[in-house]
């Protein structure tokens, strides 16, 4: 069965501190993983990984692949109050042509 | 730009009322799907289509089912509301693979929070 594993569950920090946001999967015929950041309402999308160890960066936000250890982190850095909200990871199992959800990680962070 | 709206933002029901919620994408995809989302729970997929008159259950789809009549949108039917159906209840559709782009990344509307008294 699918499953993702999202840790920590929830998190609080002050503003200027680094995060590192954790994802283990174990999903069938694997073939990419999505990052998403959800604050009050709809996910808005972050990265999609598909090769192990090549960095997407966009700004403050990273996130790295790893296919052997299958899991993912997505890393904060100089974390700011807009950063607060549920960030979701979600592997995309080639069998079954979804989306497969983790619980989420709640990032607060504050002044 | 991406757009994918949904009926309401909020919406309250009794138990028993037929509930249907609307969703429309702008953006010709050929894959729609409806998830609901709840405390601790994640969001799970209820119900997915990839083409016009296609549907496929998702991981929770009792109590629930959908119509795509048309490509651009697709409607979650709750046929007989239960207070265990109150939740947040979000859209998403995204690209086949056919059409030669990366189909993986899908595209939320705004979610529609159902309560069920």
């Amino acid at each position: 069965e699918d499953k993702v594993v999202q840790s920590p569950l929830s998190l609080v920090v002050h503003e200027g501190d680094t995060v590192t946001l954790n994802c283990s999967y174990e999903v069938t015929n694997f073939r990419s993983l999505l990052w998403y950041k959800q604050e009050k309402k709809a996910p808005t999308f972050l990265f999609m990984l598909t090769s192990s160890g090549i960095e997407k960066k966009s700004g403050r936000l990273s996130s790295i692949l790893d296919k052997k250890e299958l899991s993912s982190i997505l890393n904060i850095t100089a974390t700011q109050t807009g950063d607060s909200a549920i960030y979701l990871c979600a592997p995309y199992s080639g069998n079954t042509g979804k989306l497969i959800f983790g619980q989420g990680t709640t990032l607060q962070v504050k002044p | 730009d991406v757009k994918v709206t949904q009926s309401s933002r909020y919406l309250v029901k009794r138990t028993g009322e037929k509930v249907f919620l609307e969703c429309v994408q702008d953006m010709d995809h050929e894959n729609m799907f409806w998830y609901r989302q709840d405390p601790g729970l994640g969001l799970r997929l209820i119900y997915f289509s990839y083409d016009v008159k296609m549907k496929e259950k998702g991981d929770i789809p009792e109590g629930y089912s959908v119509s795509r009549e048309k490509k651009e949108r697709f409607s979650l039917i709750l046929e007989s509301a239960s207070t265990n159906q109150t939740s947040m209840y979000l859209c998403a559709s995204s690209l086949n693979v056919a059409s030669g782009t990366p189909t993986d990344t899908q595209y939320f509307g705004p979610g529609t929070r159902l309560t069920v008294l």
